[in-house]
C-alpha cells in the first residue's frame, strides 16, 4: 500500500527566499509523481508531473526532482513571492502507472511573507 | 479549453437528504475519479471508473454511489448524508497509457451538511 509523507507540514519564509518542500513515498514501483497546488477552499492545480524516466522537471520558478531508489521527491521554489502562498500536495500512484488513482500526502502549508 | 467541470461548486444539504454531485469533462479521458477531502486532510480516493468498469475502494461507505452514463459525465450520489460527509469532493480524469496517467482535477464541490 502506497503511503506518502510530506515534510514540513507548514513553512513560513520571507519573500525572495529559495525553498525546498520534501515528499517521501513507500512504494517505489511508480511510473510518475505529481505535485499540486491548492489555494484555500479551492480544487487542485497540477504543477508538475515527473515521469519515472526523468530525474527533474522544471516549470518557471519551480523545479521538481524524483529519486525512486530512495523514495523521495523534492519541489524547489526559487525567488518565492507572496502569490506562492498555498498548500502544496505531493501525489504518487497507488499502484504502478497511476490509472488506479493517486495517494496524496497531507501537504505543506506555505506562507510567503511580503 | 478542455477541462474538468464540477457542479455545483457549493452544495448545502440537510442531514439524511440525498444529494448528487456532477462532474463533466471535455478531455475525452477514459478514466474518472472521485476523491473526498476533509478539512486539513489529504484527498482520499472513493472510487473510479476505468471506461465503464466501476472500481470501489474497500473503505468507501455504502452511502456513496456513483454513475457514469457516458464518457463525459460522472455523478456522485450520497444517499443519506451525515455530518461526517461534509467535505470537498474532487473529480479527476486521466487517459490511461498516455503521458504516464497525468491526472487533471476539477475545481471541486464543497458539501455542507446541516
Amino acid at each position: 500500500k502506497q503511503e506518502v509523507t510530506q515534510i514540513p507540514a507548514a513553512l513560513s519564509v520571507p519573500e525572495g527566499e529559495n525553498l525546498v518542500l520534501n515528499c517521501s513515498f513507500t512504494d517505489s514501483a511508480i511510473y510518475n509523481l505529481q505535485w499540486f497546488r491548492q489555494d484555500p477552499g479551492k480544487g487542485l492545480t497540477s504543477l508538475l508531473l515527473i515521469q519515472s524516466s526523468q530525474r527533474e522537471q522544471t516549470s518557471g520558478r519551480l523545479n521538481a526532482s524524483l529519486d525512486k531508489s530512495s523514495g523521495r521527491s523534492t519541489l524547489y521554489i526559487a525567488a518565492s513571492q507572496p502569490g506562492d502562498s498555498a498548500t502544496y500536495l505531493c501525489a504518487a500512484p497507488r499502484r504502478g502507472g497511476g490509472a488506479d488513482g493517486l495517494t496524496f500526502g497531507k501537504g505543506t502549508h506555505l506562507i510567503i511573507q511580503p | 479549453d478542455a477541462m474538468v467541470i464540477q457542479n455545483p461548486r457549493y452544495q448545502v444539504t440537510q442531514f439524511g437528504k440525498p444529494v448528487t454531485l456532477s462532474c463533466s469533462q471535455t478531455l475525452n479521458h477514459n478514466v474518472m475519479y472521485w476523491y473526498q477531502q476533509k478539512s486539513s486532510q489529504a484527498p482520499k480516493l472513493l472510487f473510479h471508473y476505468y471506461d465503464k468498469d466501476f472500481n470501489n475502494e474497500a473503505d468507501t461507505p455504502d452511502n456513496f454511489q456513483s454513475r457514469r452514463p457516458n464518457t463525459s459525465f460522472c455523478f456522485l450520489d450520497i444517499r443519506s448524508p451525515g455530518l461526517g460527509d461534509a467535505a470537498m469532493y474532487l473529480c479527476a480524469t486521466t487517459r490511461s497509457g498516455s503521458n504516464y496517467n497525468e491526472q487533471f482535477f476539477g475545481p471541486g464541490t464543497r458539501l455542507t451538511v446541516l
